[in-house]
């Protein structure tokens, strides 16, 4: 099977600009959660989607956002870009659903650099 | 509310060498415990998990990590360690049911000298 992918890898903006992100689960795959890395705040958990719906959201502000489409493929938005919005964004992709836990599986991430 | 420490920041690890990695969790019920690693400019791999069972988990690249509850800790073991695992190791706790957010500790950097 195909790992998570994720497009670009790259991306240089401005600020005040805004910006979408792609993501591509695995195959069969319907929970696509996005994560915020910076070397000072670490790993931090923007949001989940599964199923075409928001499930859980972490402690970001409401320039974030994200959805999710009926093949399970999401996208990030970031509008209003920050300085500090520059990161790495790291999509993960698990099985979700029922009743037991799975684990994630993480993409290559996209590198923003605001400017 | 929960919380993952890993109190090595970086590590210097001759190769051949064994190696044990530190982390500490705190979370109220049973936690989904998990290793990923991240060479630079990459995404993480998962290594193992921990989910129930045995407390004692192998993972891949001959890593193991042993649970242990009375001591609230998940530490991360190899017994000769390889110049290819210079990397970043995180330990990230999942809450259960269907909330799928990982809370990871802030990594430590792995280091090998020939």
């Amino acid at each position: 099977k195909a790992g998570v992918t994720q497009t670009p890898r790259y991306l240089i903006k401005t600020r005040g600009q805004q910006v979408t992100l792609s993501c591509s689960p695995i195959s069969g795959h319907r929970s696509v959660s996005w994560y915020q890395q910076t070397p000072g705040q670490g790993l931090q958990f923007l949001f989940e989607y599964f199923s075409e719906t928001q499930r859980n959201k972490g402690n970001f502000p409401g320039r974030f956002s994200g959805r999710q489409f009926s093949n399970s493929r999401s996208e990030m938005n970031v509008s209003t870009l920050e300085l500090g919005d520059s990161a790495l964004y790291l999509c993960a992709s698990r099985a979700g659903g029922g009743g037991s836990y799975n684990e994630q599986f993480f993409g290559p991430g996209t590198r923003l650099t605001v400017l | 509310a929960q919380s993952v420490t890993q109190p090595d920041i970086h590590i210097t690890v001759s190769e051949g060498a064994s190696l044990e990695l530190r982390c500490n969790y705190s979370y109220g019920a049973t936690p989904y415990l998990f290793w990923y690693v991240q060479s630079p400019g990459q995404g993480l791999q998962l290594l193992l998990k921990y989910f129930s069972g045995d407390t004692l988990v192998q993972g891949i690249k001959g890593f193991e990590a042993e649970f242990k509850r009375s001591q609230s800790s998940f530490n991360l073991r190899k017994p000769s360690v390889h110049w290819s695992d210079a990397a970043e190791y995180f330990c990230a706790v999942g809450e259960g049911g269907s909330q799928g957010n990982l809370i990871f500790g802030k990594g430590t950097k792995l280091s090998v000298k020939p």
